[in-house]
């Protein structure tokens, strides 16, 4: 069981723009910023997103997240085949739990 | 050109010790804005943070695993350590390490490419 909780699964066909929920709490999203990760098919995590809405050198502008409260959202954009992976959440978090908790995944499907 | 590689067994036998060990390249694990950890990754199932340590030797544990892993670095050889004693089959899985980025912030933004570890007799 995942501290953050991700819905297991998101679809959408090509050109459309999705959206991967993110719920924490107050000790982790409610007080610290959220990073987002993508894990292709048979390959390590890269991070996507850092400090809530930021993006690495080289990611497409296409993903974009958000944070309000103790959720946050990851947002792409013209969905590409590409794009098919799965997709966590992490944020530091001050309870016990931590320091570091994890979404349980989404995996992104495109039609 | 930053690198992480995990290096370490692929099996292990029930009630052994797992030691893995992380090599980096393109930064300093003595860079105070940086620090390492390890993350594992069960077949088919979500990531699970282990434990970090940085530049100043401070290091944290997963509270469930904490009374059986022990991390380490040694910044000369660019190396960090993990050990993990007890292993059990559902400690099978992909271990990965990653460079930690300290800004007002902090973020895993290097990752190894993992090493698969399977725990059977």
């Amino acid at each position: 069981q995942s501290v953050l909780t991700q819905p297991p699964s998101a679809s959408g066909t090509p050109g459309q723009r999705v959206t991967i929920s993110c719920s924490g709490s107050s000790s982790n999203i409610g007080s610290n910023t959220v990073n987002w990760y993508q894990q292709l098919p048979g390959t390590a995590p890269k991070l996507l997103i850092y400090s809530n809405n930021q993006r690495p050198s080289g990611v497409p502008d296409r993903f974009s997240g958000s944070k309000s409260g103790t959720s946050a959202s990851l947002a792409i954009s013209g969905l590409q085949s590409e794009d098919e992976a799965d997709y966590y959440c992490a944020a530091w978090d001050d309870s016990l739990n931590g320091p570091w908790v994890f979404g349980g995944g989404t995996k992104l499907t495109v039609l | 050109q930053v690198t992480l590689k995990e290096s370490g067994p692929v099996l292990v036998k029930p009630t052994e010790t797992l030691t893995l060990t992380c090599t980096v390249s393109g930064f300093s694990l003595s860079n105070a804005r940086m620090g390492v950890s390890w993350i594992r990754q069960p077949p088919g199932k979500a990531l699970e943070w282990l434990a970090h340590i940085f530049s100043n030797d401070e290091k944290s544990y997963s509270t469930s695993l904490k009374s059986r892993l022990t991390i380490s670095k040694d910044t000369s050889k660019s190396q960090v350590v993990l050990t993990m004693t007890n292993m059990d089959p559902v400690d099978t899985a992909t271990y990965y390490c990653a460079r930690i980025t300290v800004t007002t912030e902090y973020y895993f933004d290097y990752w190894g490419q993992g090493t698969l570890v399977t725990v059977s007799s």
